[in-house]
């Protein structure tokens, strides 16, 4: 069976960090591309980052880029986002998918920010 | 980037009728070397995270009714709804997979008329 279960969400501070986690399990993990997708309350998606199935390539939205790094340990099929100075507007649910073919996504874990 | 752009933003139906909802990409993203566009529809409901309704445009996923489906092919794709039914109210979504950045539509409200 397929899973993909994020976990690290919480209530952070303006300015302060997380590290999200998403493990995976069903399907070859070490062969796919994986990325980071979010959505804030009431808004739609918004796609976050993405790295490459052997991690020597990746990519981030530019409201990101410079704050989060997302990586990827294959030996334990676990997928991560380091997310630093956190903003009030990166509040959101925040998703791990893969998009090789049939696209998979994990139920999400909230990501609140306070000022 | 590639832009994804649905129409209309909302959309009242009679519970039975047809509801058809469609999206645009600024590029094609028909996959030439395995004849398949990357292109995914979702529904959403409160509190629930998306749920994949349709990929390659129109291969319906596992477990979803039939009365769901999907066509269109490089820059035009249709989600239609052939029956609609009180349970398929939310906000739907299309998305293109082709390349980084996955974009998405801005989203399709479905109500009940």
């Amino acid at each position: 069976q397929v899973q993909l279960v994020e976990s690290g969400g919480g209530v952070v501070e303006r300015g302060g960090s997380l590290r999200l986690s998403c493990a995976v399990s069903g399907f070859p993990f070490r062969s796919s591309a994986m990325h980071w997708v979010r959505q804030a309350p009431g808004k739609g998606l918004e796609w976050v980052a993405f790295i490459r199935y052997d991690g020597n390539n990746d990519s981030y939205a530019d409201s990101v880029k410079g704050r989060f790094i997302i990586s990827r340990d294959n030996s334990k099929n676990t997928l991560y986002l380091q997310m630093n100075s956190l903003r009030v507007d990166d509040t959101a649910f925040y998703y791990c998918a893969t998009f090789g073919g049939l696209p998979i996504w994990g139920q999400g874990t909230m990501v609140s920010v306070s000022s | 980037d590639i832009v994804m752009t649905q129409s209309p933003d909302s959309l009242a139906v009679s519970l039975g009728e047809r509801a058809t909802i469609n999206c645009k990409s600024s590029q094609d993203v028909l996959y030439s070397s395995n004849n398949k566009n990357y292109l995914a529809w979702y529904q959403q409901k409160p509190g629930q995270p998306p749920k994949l309704l349709i990929y390659w445009a129109s291969s319906r996923e596992s477990g979803v009714p039939d009365r769901f489906s999907g066509s269109g092919s490089g820059t035009d794709f249709t989600l239609t709804i052939s029956s609609l039914q009180a349970e398929d109210v939310g906000v739907y979504y299309c998305q293109q997979y082709y390349n980084t950045p996955i974009t998405f539509g801005q989203g399709t409200r479905l109500e009940i008329k």
